[in-house]
C-alpha cells in the first residue's frame, strides 16, 4: 500500500521559511524512474507544480519560484523535504507532495494548510 | 516554459451526458499529459496518463485521446456523466497544471 504525508506547521509569518517534510511508504525513491513532487493549490485556486526530485537526486522547480525552494530526500528515511523561503500571504494554500511516475501523480498525500499571517 | 489551457472553465451538464473537456499545450508535448479529477476539499485523483492510459481503478466511462496533429490538444471525455462525476478535472504536462474545468450539475 502506497501513502504519502505531509508535515510541517501550519502557520507561518511573512518572510520566514517554510520547512515541509513529505513521509512515504509503500515505494522507493531509489527505484529507477521514481520522483516525488510538491504541489500547492492556495483556497479556491488550480493546482500550482513547485518542485520535483527523482530517484537519482535530479532536482527540477517551478521556473516561478526557484530562487525560494529547494528539494532535498533521505531515501533511508523515505522522506523528501521542501522548504521554501521568505514566505508571503499569497503562498497560503495547501501542500500536497506526490509520487512521481510515468509522467504522471499517481499517489497523493492528504494535503496540509500552511497559512502565512503575522 | 510550456503554458496549458483547458476549455471550458465551467461546464453545466445533466446525468447522462457525453462530456468533452479540451486541453491544449503551448507546444508540442507528444503524449506527456495527465487528466485529475478534484472534488472540493478532496485530494486529487489520477484520472488518465500519457494522455490515453486509464489510471487504476478509474471507470471506463473516462477516456483521453490527444495529442492532435501537432501534439497540443488533448480531450478528457466521459462517456455517460454520473453524479459522482461533478467535479473539477485539471490536465498537467510536467510542471504544469491547465486552470482547471468545473463540471456542475445542470
Amino acid at each position: 500500500q502506497i501513502t504519502l504525508k505531509e508535515s510541517g506547521p501550519t502557520l507561518v509569518k511573512p518572510t520566514q521559511t517554510l520547512t515541509l517534510t513529505c513521509t512515504f511508504s509503500g515505494f522507493s525513491l531509489s527505484t529507477i524512474t521514481v520522483a516525488v513532487g510538491w504541489i500547492r493549490q492556495p483556497p479556491g485556486k488550480a493546482l500550482e507544480w513547485l518542485a520535483l526530485i527523482y530517484w537519482d537526486d535530479d532536482k527540477r522547480y517551478s521556473p516561478s519560484l526557484k530562487s525560494r525552494l529547494t528539494i532535498t530526500k533521505d531515501t533511508s528515511k523515505n522522506q523528501v523535504v521542501l522548504t521554501m523561503t521568505n514566505m508571503d500571504p499569497v503562498d497560503t494554500a495547501t501542500y500536497y507532495c506526490a509520487r512521481y511516475t510515468s509522467d504522471s501523480f499517481d499517489y497523493w498525500g492528504q494535503g496540509t494548510l500552511v497559512t502565512v499571517s503575522s | 516554459d510550456i503554458q496549458m489551457t483547458q476549455s471550458p472553465s465551467t461546464l453545466s451538464a445533466s446525468v447522462g451526458d457525453r462530456v468533452t473537456i479540451t486541453c491544449r499545450a503551448s507546444q508540442s508535448i507528444s503524449d506527456w499529459l495527465a487528466w485529475y479529477q478534484q472534488k472540493p476539499g478532496k485530494v486529487p485523483k489520477l484520472l488518465i496518463y500519457k494522455a490515453s492510459s486509464l489510471a487504476s481503478g478509474v471507470p471506463s466511462r473516462f477516456s483521453g485521446s490527444g495529442s492532435g496533429t501537432h501534439g497540443t490538444e488533448f480531450t478528457l471525455t466521459i462517456s455517460s456523466l454520473q453524479p459522482d462525476d461533478f467535479a473539477t478535472y485539471y490536465c498537467q504536462q510536467y510542471n504544469s497544471f491547465g486552470p482547471g474545468t468545473k463540471v456542475d450539475i445542470k
